[in-house]
């Protein structure tokens, strides 16, 4: 079973509005962290923000905000007042909180900013 | 400073020749990555060092040979490679491989051809 699943092969958001990016994840371990990354087309991975399973509240950074629901198993990005420079490829990750387990990935999203 | 650093950023290569890729950061981080990225794809995991030791190899063929001198620089020996080993190739670190709480930081990429 996929362990990161990003249903949202391309996004396209208006300069200015906010913009949610889906993310659901399986896990059985009652430790683990959620990861967003942006990868604009230079190649570059940007950590953008963090959420850990014992987290009570969302994780907010700047513009970023992440909206974690538990029980359903999602960890939804939310980029508020969408910027040109957001133009890029969005993926979620997460880490199990059992020793020696990597990065799980998601397929990705490519977000685009219409002027 | 937050800075993952990678040389070449380019590299063009012929089936028969050896290179080498490299990887350096000054957080102090214990942990170092090497990544294989696709086009449109998500990042795969190649290799994990933790505290200067290989802690995770994932499988990866023996063209590709992973060194880690010290705690602050990653090399990749590039040997025999194939046009498939065509991608960027991304290193990443981390405070620590063990705790999900760490985010990695990745370093530019190189974009690697193989003619």
């Amino acid at each position: 079973a996929q362990k990161i699943t990003q249903t949202q092969p391309g996004m396209f958001v208006q300069e200015k509005e906010a913009v949610t990016l889906d993310c659901t994840y399986d896990t059985s371990d009652p430790s683990y962290g959620l990861f967003w990354y942006k990868q604009p087309s230079s190649g570059e991975m940007i950590f953008l923000i963090y959420q850990g399973s014992y987290d009570q509240q969302n994780a907010t950074e700047g513009r970023y905000s992440l909206n974690f629901q538990k029980a359903r198993k999602s960890a939804n990005l939310v980029i508020s007042a969408s910027q040109l420079g957001d133009s890029a490829m969005y993926f979620c990750a997460m880490r199990e909180g059992r020793p020696g387990n990597q990065f799980y990935f998601g397929t990705g999203t490519s977000l685009t900013v219409i002027p | 400073d937050t800075e993952v650093t990678q040389t070449p950023k380019h590299l063009v290569m012929g089936m028969t020749n050896k290179k080498s890729l490299k990887c350096e950061q000054h957080m102090g981080h214990r942990a170092m990555y090497w990544y294989k990225q696709k086009a449109k794809k998500p990042p795969e995991l190649m290799f994990v060092y933790s505290y200067e030791k290989l802690s995770i190899n994932e499988s990866v063929p023996s063209r590709f040979s992973p060194e880690c001198p010290n705690s602050s620089l990653l090399n990749l020996h590039l040997h025999a490679l194939q046009p498939e080993d065509s991608a960027l190739y991304l290193c990443a670190s981390s405070q620590e491989f063990t705790s999900i709480l760490n985010e990695q930081f990745f370093g530019p990429g190189t974009r690697l051809t193989v003619l």
